[in-house]
């Protein structure tokens, strides 16, 4: 089975622009969770999809967005960059039911540089 | 905001010598996760204990669970040079089902 798939793996953007990072997770996954990691906070959790809908959301601004799509895949979006945006952003997919406990599995991550 | 809390926040050991971390949380938990971080890229899935677990082994993985004291411990066996990691601790809240993660140990081998 391939692994979680991020593109693109790096990213340079400038203050104010729009980037949009996209995750395809393992098949049959329907669960796309968003982390953002940097060195003096750690991993923030962003949004998990399931399914087509947005289940969760961590507290960041409305400038963070995502999307998934019917065949799991989901995309996130960063409007109006700012230098603190940068970041390693991690995409995680799992099976979705929390009953068992979910165990997620993780891609390389987006590394995004603002300047 | 972060449920859990790792400690320390670096380690350095020997090789061949145990290396123990410690993990603490603020809410119930369904269940407890560790993962490991090699340097700039994903995390990958080590064990998982659920709330009503105390201990539970994978290899030379040893995790402890004290749900009173909202903690909990990784204890590396026998540490060789490819454990040189970051290790974090993720909890699956009961309250709002979602998985959050502690800011991590950076734990370095020494040869």
């Amino acid at each position: 089975k391939a692994g979680v798939t991020q593109t693109p793996r790096y990213l340079i953007k400038t203050r104010g622009q729009q980037v949009t990072l996209s995750c395809s997770p393992i098949s049959g996954h329907r669960s796309v969770s968003w982390y953002q990691q940097t060195p003096g906070q750690g991993l923030q959790f962003l949004f998990e999809y399931f399914s087509e809908t947005q289940r969760n959301k961590g507290n960041f601004p409305g400038r963070f967005s995502g999307r998934q799509f019917s065949n799991s895949r989901s995309e996130m979006n960063v409007s109006t960059l700012e230098l603190g945006d940068s970041a390693l952003y991690l995409c995680a997919s799992s099976l979705g039911s929390r009953g068992e406990g979910e165990k997620l599995f993780f891609g390389s991550g987006t590394q995004l540089s603002v300047l | 905001s972060q449920q859990g809390e790792e400690d320390p926040q670096a380690l350095s050991i020997q090789e061949g010598e145990n290396a123990t971390m410690n993990c603490s949380y603020k809410t119930s938990i369904n269940n407890l996760q560790w993962y490991r971080q090699n340097s700039g890229r994903g995390l990958v899935h080590l064990i998982l204990i659920r709330s009503n677990e105390r201990e539970k082994h994978s290899g030379r993985l040893r995790v402890t669970l004290d749900t009173s004291k909202k903690s909990s411990s990784l204890l590396i066996t026998a540490s060789r040079a490819a454990d040189t990691a970051s290790y974090f601790c993720a909890t699956d809240s009961n309250r709002d089902d979602k998985i959050i993660f502690g800011k991590g140990t950076r734990l370095h081998i020494l040869p």
